[in-house]
């Protein structure tokens, strides 16, 4: 299995309280992401990173923020927690850039915001 | 843009009977092919991938996938259907050359009936 660790793996908290989620690899590899999953909705892509400092935004990027200051470490952040954002949130690693490689995932964090 | 449709949000088989499970995808370019498989509260396991080196594609668990080009298809089949298949199933088109990635389809879930 991909080294691949997520951190809280279980959360709740209130409204309108920062949250961090961290996502550690030990495959250096270069590519991360972060998403979330929904019923209904499959997996849906928050932010992804393509190197240190080097982020960029995917399909539901409202909301949150991430930073990747070395390349195990790539963190989601919501600066303010609204209830729409209770979610699994899953990271990701790829080899590859452009769905090249598969994607191996993190076991997930469950997050819920009262 | 990719995109990929998944027919059928929940698929019931009997044990010992065939499984398919439907995916029809949209790339303008040659595409990369995953089936993920997820677990009950587990991250998602990589199953099987295309890469146009043979249509058809045998993967782990007794699952295979075949690439139909005319038909844009990538359907997922198991011969006989195992109490353990009980899952959630996914399947990701990459290949766009964005380091976003891959793109998912909603999931089937797959009920095995005794």
């Amino acid at each position: 299995d991909a080294g691949i660790t997520q951190s809280p793996r279980h959360k709740v908290t209130e409204t309108g309280t920062p949250v961090t989620l961290r996502c550690h690899q030990t495959e250096n590899h270069r590519y991360m992401y972060w998403y979330r999953q929904d019923p209904g909705h499959g997996l849906r892509l928050i932010h992804y990173s393509y190197g240190v400092k080097d982020t960029d935004k995917g399909e539901v990027s409202d909301g949150y923020s991430v930073s990747r200051s070395k390349t195990e470490d790539f963190l989601l952040t919501l600066e303010s927690a609204t209830s729409s954002q209770t979610s699994v949130y899953f990271c990701a690693i790829s080899a590859d850039r452009g769905g090249n490689q598969p994607q191996h995932f993190g076991d997930g964090t469950r997050l819920s915001i009262l | 843009a990719q995109s990929v449709t998944q027919l059928g949000s929940h698929v019931s088989v009997s044990e010992g009977a065939l499984v398919l499970l439907r995916c029809n995808y949209s790339s303008s370019v040659p595409p990369y092919l995953f089936w993920y498989v997820q677990y009950p509260n587990q991250g998602l396991q990589l199953l099987l991938k295309y890469t146009s080196a043979a249509t058809l594609v045998k993967g782990i668990n007794g699952f295979e996938a075949e690439f139909k080009k005319s038909e844009t298809s990538f359907h997922l089949t198991k011969p006989s259907a195992h109490m353990s298949d009980a899952a959630e199933y996914f399947c990701a088109v990459g290949g766009g050359g964005g380091a976003d990635g891959l793109t998912f389809g909603k999931g089937t879930h797959l009920i095995i009936q005794p």
